[in-house]
């Protein structure tokens, strides 16, 4: 069935640091593709989206790009800030009307 | 506009008892989706619901049921409940279940 595998974390990076987080899927036909993040005793908020190949996300300065060839949708920033510590988690809009999640990269920011 | 909303914010129950969580989807969605985080994990899919009928049910036992009303509130109950019911239940809105789907806080159950 439908699947997503992301980077186990967790990642630590400095301030102003370049982030990668890696993210493929396994999917029958075309499915959305999500990033969610998750703040401290919060729910999921919609980071970026992107719903077709070669569509690329982006918010807040992260962006990933829908790619076919290597079933991949990696984040990436190009400086992150202490704020953006969080769990992040790689989704996919299954054909089953669910959404199927990875297993969340914790990211922790120190100044 | 108001978000998704979700109610209690947590609950402490024992082993046997049972449950009901409530939703209230965001002003104009029809969709709301179910789903279990249990620590360290990603949410896993419990029940989606589309216009008061199941659209679509994860991998979860009987004992997990819900039910939309007509103004597209939803509850998830759980009977029988056991330890490793304890979890952050989310609750998602969106406007045909076909679109990206907006998170209420949860609620966080746990079961002792």
């Amino acid at each position: 069935g439908d699947s997503v595998t992301q980077m186990e974390g967790p990642v630590t990076l400095s301030e102003e640091a370049f982030l990668t987080i890696n993210c493929t899927y396994t999917a029958t036909g075309y499915p959305s593709l999500f990033w969610y993040v998750q703040y401290p005793g919060e729910g999921l908020q919609l980071l970026l989206k992107a719903t077709k190949a070669d569509d690329k996300g982006s918010n807040k300065g992260f962006e990933a790009t829908y790619r076919k060839e290597t079933t991949s949708f990696h984040l990436e920033k190009g400086s992150v800030q202490v704020s953006d510590s969080a769990v992040y988690f790689c989704a996919l809009g299954s054909r089953n009307n669910d959404m199927r999640f990875g297993a969340g990269t914790r990211l922790t920011v120190k100044p | 506009d108001a978000g998704v909303t979700q109610s209690p914010t947590h609950l402490i129950k024992t082993r046997g008892q049972h449950v009901t969580l409530r939703c209230s989807p965001i002003s104009g969605h029809k969709s709301v989706s179910w789903y279990q985080q249990v620590l360290g994990q990603g949410p896993q899919f419990i029940f989606q619901y589309y216009e008061k009928e199941e659209r679509g049910r994860g991998n979860f036992p009987d004992r997990f049921s819900a039910r939309q009303f007509p103004n597209y509130s939803s509850e998830l109950n759980v009977n029988a409940l056991l330890l490793g019911d304890s979890a952050l239940y989310l609750c998602a809105s969106s406007l045909s279940g076909y679109n990206e789907q907006f998170f209420g806080p949860g609620t966080r159950l746990t079961v002792l």
